[in-house]
């Protein structure tokens, strides 16, 4: 399974920007970037995902390198609620089925 | 309907028990995930069904049997378990030949004493 590398925190103000970053060297050609964040006491949630060319969506934007060897997910303006641990994840695929093995993740920490 | 839902939210159970967690999904989706979590750790894959056929089993003890009965349910049959398979347990799902979300449950959080 290929790797990804994070901080194993950061932390950031309500209302700024924040920029969450992750290296995956080892990444392959048809390997999708995967966001994830779990919050506190609940399962995991999909935030965003790509392959090449960089994403927005209504949470989150994530930059991907043009050598795709790393990406950054971008929070627009962060709020106390976006405090959990974000996991960048290469997405496999076997039979059909995604494939996501988590790393360690970035404990985001927003301070009010 | 985009919930997954787990039962029970909270088990314990003995060594020598049989017990089982309930998954279930009305999405339409045909894969099907059991994850392993313990405490300040990222969830590990346990499992993966694809048309309710086992695709993935990431070398999991034998303790442990996944059972995949309709499009709509996955179960994990629980038995003879030690005490550092205490954890929370996590399904989740997704469409089948797609890139897009899994769709995590809150968890079961299970306890052997």
């Amino acid at each position: 399974d290929a790797k990804t590398t994070q901080p194993n925190s950061m932390e950031s103000n309500e209302e700024e920007p924040v920029h969450l970053p992750c290296n995956h060297s080892t990444i392959s050609g048809t390997d999708y970037i995967h966001w994830y964040r779990q919050l506190p006491s609940q399962g995991p949630e999909y935030v965003i995902h790509g392959l090449t060319s960089n994403v927005n969506n209504r949470m989150a934007s994530l930059a991907i390198a043009e050598d795709r060897k790393s990406s950054t997910l971008i929070l627009h303006r962060a709020t106390l609620r976006d405090a959990a641990v974000y996991y960048c994840i290469l997405r496999d695929v076997v039979q059909g089925a995604q494939k996501l093995v988590f790393g360690q993740g970035t404990r985001l920490t927003i301070n009010p | 309907d985009t919930e997954v839902t787990q039962t029970p939210k909270h088990l314990v159970m003995g060594m020598t028990n049989k017990k089982s967690l309930k998954c279930e999904q009305h999405m339409g989706h045909r894969a099907m995930y059991w994850y392993k979590q313990k405490a300040k750790k990222p969830p590990e894959l346990m499992f993966v069904y694809s048309y309710e056929k086992l695709s993935i089993n990431e070398s999991v003890p034998s303790r442990f049997s996944p059972e995949c009965p309709n499009s709509s349910l996955l179960n994990l049959h629980l038995h003879a378990l030690q005490p550092e398979d205490s954890a929370l347990y996590l399904c989740a799902s997704s469409q089948v030949q797609r890139t897009g979300e899994l769709f995590f449950g809150e968890g079961s959080r299970l306890t052997v004493l």
